[in-house]
């Protein structure tokens, strides 16, 4: 099956600007939005952003979500101790019905 | 508020078949729109879709493992059940349930329940 691909880690300190990168396809980024959640080990993933750049409420807005192509990147801006987490991309594959998901990035807070 | 919880076992044996339960609540499983769909992750891989149960019954199988699985919602008791055949030990992983309206990215999810198969 395929997946998203998504760096393995990223990290900063605190208050830095941190990125992570999601490369999928034509029949999945391509053609639909992405979505972005934050997993922290045993919880339920929590949706981040949703339509490549919305976030729903209560979401705060050092998180930021963009699109070009069959590509997507997920900003943390202001980095915080609490942003210490899994953060996975996910997006509707049309050929397979079905959605497919990143492997996820580890974010680090040095 | 809209939760979902699973449950099933923890531990499977090859070749045995697994039943997973997801229980709702915050909405109901026939209004319109609402999806339900199971997803995985095993060990140090991505997440997976298993399948997706809308409103109306209409049902959406992971091709590559749609010979295995079956979904069913009972919207009297709230629950959508899913069930794997065959289970061998690389289906081990942690099953999610969650919620998808109108299209919309899953949302809520529950908080997962770990599979182990091993003899």
């Amino acid at each position: 099956q395929s997946v998203l691909t998504q760096p393995p880690s990223a990290s900063g300190t605190p208050g830095q600007r941190v990125t992570i990168s999601c490369s999928g396809s034509s029949s999945d980024i391509g053609i639909n939005t992405v979505n972005w959640y934050q997993h922290l080990p045993g919880t339920a993933p929590k949706l981040l952003i949703y339509g490549n750049n919305n976030r729903p409420s209560g979401v705060p807005d050092r998180f930021s979500g963009s699109k070009s192509g069959t590509s997507a990147s997920l900003a943390i801006s202001g980095l915080q101790s609490e942003d210490e987490a899994d953060y996975f991309c996910a997006v509707w594959d049309d050929r397979l019905s079905l959605y497919l998901f990143g492997i996820g990035t580890k974010v680090t807070v040095l | 508020q809209i939760t979902l919880k699973e449950s099933g076992p923890t531990l499977v044996k090859p070749t045995q078949t697994l039943t997973l339960t997801c229980s709702v609540s915050g909405f109901s499983l026939s209004t319109s729109g609402v999806g339900v769909g199971w997803i995985r992750q095993a060990p140090r891989k991505a997440l997976e879709s298993l399948a997706l149960i809308y409103w109306d019954d209409d049902k959406l199988y992971n091709p590559s493992l749609k010979s295995r699985l079956s979904i069913r919602k009972d919207n009297s008791k709230n629950q959508v059940v899913l069930t794997m055949t065959n289970m061998d030990p690389v289906d081990t992983g942690t099953y999610y349930c969650a919620h998808s309206m109108g299209g919309s990215p899953f949302d809520p999810w529950g908080q997962g329940t770990l599979v182990i198969v091993s003899s």
